[in-house]
């Protein structure tokens, strides 16, 4: 399965800022996924980033607030934007990938905890 | 409406027991695939089954095994002789049918700790 490397793991944040996550593969991946874990909660899609067009959003989630960028296909960024207290979550990228069943399994980066103050 | 249904927020289970991890789902797709994630408390996701709908064997890995009931739509994680190591969060997800992508939703997760 790919190796999904996540920048920054953790950051503390002021209120009002934006912060940049970035998810490197060590493969080419057609989709890669955006979700969010609030704390103590599951965790929530936020878009899909597909190579050369536009991220697919979730409802509740819009693109002024999480601007995501896929320049290759190997590369995505996440920009939280503006944050606040409520902001504060781990934040993942996935991939699909094969697992040993044969299925298409979403194998995940280590995450970036973000908390903002 | 709650796609996913984990209604075990947390379980116990003595070092070298089984445990059953509950999970329910929800879908009107003929094709469906349900996967159980370990989340350790360092946050990282690690995949460790996954169940096809057409699939007629109940998939198993290791120590993992998924009780697929299908009739009653619930595909609940058995983990044989726990170890330590074990005490993680566990999630249940879903992916439907074609017409619904490739993302998973995932249910609220099962907090396990195992004892010595």
């Amino acid at each position: 399965s790919a190796v999904i490397s996540q920048k920054p793991s953790r950051d503390i944040c002021q209120r009002g800022t934006s912060l940049t996550i970035q998810c490197q593969v060590d493969s080419q991946v057609t989709m890669m996924f955006w979700y969010r874990q609030q704390p103590g909660q599951s965790l929530t899609l936020i878009a899909t980033a597909n190579q050369g067009s536009e991220a697919t959003y979730e409802s509740g989630f819009v693109i002024d607030k999480f601007p995501i960028s896929r320049p290759n296909l190997t590369f995505s960024t996440l920009t939280v934007s503006n944050m606040s207290p409520e902001d504060s979550s781990i934040y993942l990228c996935s991939v699909e990938g094969q697992g040993g069943s044969g299925a298409n399994v979403l194998t995940f980066g280590a995450g970036s905890r973000l908390t903002v103050l | 409406a709650q796609k996913i249904t984990q209604t075990q927020p947390g379980m116990f289970v003595q070092e070298k027991e089984a445990v059953t991890l509950d999970c329910t789902y929800d879908t009107s797709d003929q094709s469906y695939g349900l996967f159980w994630y370990k989340q350790p408390s360092s946050g990282e996701m690690i995949f460790l089954i996954y169940q096809g709908s057409y699939d007629e064997q109940n998939a198993t890995e290791g120590r993992y095994s998924l009780n697929f009931q299908k009739a009653r739509k619930s595909a609940n994680l058995v983990i044989s002789a726990s170890q330590l190591g074990d005490s993680a969060m566990y999630f249940c997800a879903m992916r439907e049918g074609p017409n619904s992508g490739y993302a998973l939703n995932f249910g609220k997760g099962t907090s396990l700790l195992v004892t010595p």
